[in-house]
């Protein structure tokens, strides 16, 4: 049972680039979510999911999308990357009502 | 209130010093809320998920109080070490899917 594994851990990118995050979960968890951690701004929700197929934005999904074909997987893609995007983001998953796990993280920074 | 505050935002104490901080949330509508641990360099881990008036909630030497009506949580470390150093960050939810979080309690337990 590995939980919450994203990849990749570590990312640099160019300004204008794309890339795709990866999250996968093996907990068979309805809910699942992106986060961006942001300095001394704790963390904002980009984008979640209440099971396959079905996403809805956050509080800061501007220059992201989402899509959840399956239950273990959430990626997250980055259209157009900008410096604002400079962050470290983190996928968590839920069961039902309670709490949330979290991946590891990964570093991104847009030069 | 419609964020999630919590105070104070950082606090140094000695080891074996006692200690405790807040997180007020919205308490229209109360159904969960949540205490996290987050380890520099690492991802949040779940401590307490609160779900009661007047709950208590207890993990060695860490404890947790909740009071739905006037909106409010206390996390309290007893004896603290320098493996408690950490941020706290407590988080309460919005509507059935989507939580908000506090921007955290960075505490650090000075040897």
């Amino acid at each position: 049972n590995a939980g919450v594994t994203q990849t990749p851990k570590f990312r640099i990118l160019k300004i204008g680039q794309s890339m795709t995050l990866q999250c996968t979960q093996d907990m068979n968890h309805n809910y699942m979510y992106w986060y961006r951690q942001d300095p001394g701004m704790g963390l904002k929700l980009i984008y979640y999911s209440v099971g396959a197929g079905i996403t809805d934005k956050g509080e800061v999904p501007n220059g992201y999308n989402v899509s959840r074909s399956t239950t273990e997987d959430f990626p997250l893609r980055l259209e157009l990357a900008a410096p604002s995007q400079t962050s470290v983001y983190f996928c968590a998953s839920r069961k039902d009502y309670n709490e949330q796990f979290f991946g590891p993280g990964t570093r991104l920074t847009v030069l | 209130i419609l964020n999630v505050e919590q105070s104070p935002q950082s606090l140094h104490v000695q080891e074996g010093d006692s200690t405790n901080f807040t997180c007020s949330f919205p308490s229209s509508n109360f159904y969960a809320l949540h205490w996290y641990r987050w380890e520099t360099a690492k991802s949040p881990e779940a401590l307490f998920v609160m779900t009661l008036n007047g709950d208590e909630k207890k993990k060695g030497r860490i404890s947790a109080t909740l009071n739905t009506k006037e909106g409010y949580s206390y996390l309290y470390i007893k004896g603290s070490q320098p493996e408690d150093s950490a941020t706290y960050l407590c988080a309460s939810p919005l509507g059935t899917y989507k939580y908000i979080f506090g921007t955290g309690t960075r505490l650090k337990v000075l040897a």
